[in-house]
C-alpha cells in the first residue's frame, strides 16, 4: 500500500506547547501535503511541500520533507486549543491525469487548556 | 460563499433502499472526487474525474454509480445499500496541477 502512516496515532499537550507529527511512505512522491480536520467537518488543506522542497512555513506550521527517508513531520508551534484535531497527511504517487491523494489514518491532537 | 457543497449532511436510511448525494463546487476547479472515510478515520478514493470524464475508478462495488452532469457538478447514486456502506462520504475537488483539494464537509450515511 501507498498509505501515508502517520506518528502518533493520538498526542496530547498543553497550550503553549509545540507539536510534532510525523508521516512515512513508502513509494516515491510528487508532493506531500497535510490537512486537519475538526471533529464532524471536512478536511481543510493546511500545505503543500513538493518533492524536491525540503521545509516549508505557514504561520505556525512548518513541515519538512525528507524523501531519503520517505518521511515528513508537521510542527506546530505555540500550540492553542482551537488546534485540536485530527491531522492527515496525503500523499501524490500519481501519473499523468490520475491526480490522487492518498490519505494516512491521521493523528489525533489535543490541545488542554 | 460555500466552495464546495454536499447535500444532505446526513441520511439515514434502510438496508436495499437507493440513495444519492450530490455535490458542487464554485471555485472552477477541473477536478472532482468522492472520498469514503470509515469509522477509524481511513479515507479511501473512490472515484475522480476531471472535465465530466471519469478518470480514477477504484475497486468500488457496481453498486456505487458516480454522474457528473458538468464539471462543477460530482453525485453520487447508490443502489441497494448495505449495512457496509455506512461511512462519511466526502466531495472534493482541485485543479489538476496537482494542487490541494478543497472538501466538502461531508454526508454522514447511516444504514440500518
Amino acid at each position: 500500500s501507498q498509505q501515508g502512516e502517520e506518528d502518533p496515532q493520538a498526542l496530547s499537550i498543553q497550550e503553549g506547547e509545540n507539536a510534532t507529527m510525523n508521516c512515512s511512505y513508502k513509494t516515491s512522491i510528487n508532493n506531500l501535503q497535510w490537512y486537519r480536520q475538526n471533529s464532524g467537518r471536512g478536511l481543510v488543506h493546511l500545505i503543500l511541500i513538493r518533492s524536491n522542497e525540503r521545509e516549508k512555513h505557514s504561520g505556525r506550521l512548518r513541515v519538512t520533507l525528507d524523501t531519503s527517508k520517505k518521511s515528513s513531520s508537521l510542527l506546530i508551534t505555540a500550540s492553542r486549543a482551537a488546534d485540536t484535531a485530527s491531522y492527515f497527511c496525503a500523499t501524490d504517487h500519481s501519473g499523468g491525469s490520475n491526480y490522487k491523494l492518498t490519505f494516512g489514518k491521521g493523528t489525533l491532537l489535543t490541545v488542554n487548556p | 460563499d460555500t466552495a464546495v457543497s454536499q447535500t444532505p449532511k446526513y441520511l439515514v436510511t434502510q438496508m436495499g433502499n437507493d440513495k444519492s448525494i450530490k455535490c458542487e463546487q464554485n471555485l472552477g476547479h477541473d477536478t472532482m472526487y468522492w472520498y469514503k472515510q470509515d469509522s477509524k478515520k481511513f479515507l479511501k478514493i473512490m472515484f475522480s474525474y476531471n472535465n465530466k470524464e471519469l478518470i480514477i475508478n477504484e475497486t468500488v462495488p457496481n453498486r456505487f454509480s458516480p454522474k457528473s452532469p458538468d464539471k462543477a457538478h460530482l453525485n453520487l447514486h447508490i443502489n441497494s445499500l448495505e449495512l457496509g456502506d455506512s461511512a462519511v462520504y466526502f466531495c472534493a475537488s482541485s485543479l489538476l496541477d496537482r494542487a490541494g483539494y478543497t472538501f466538502g464537509s461531508g454526508t454522514r450515511l447511516t444504514v440500518v
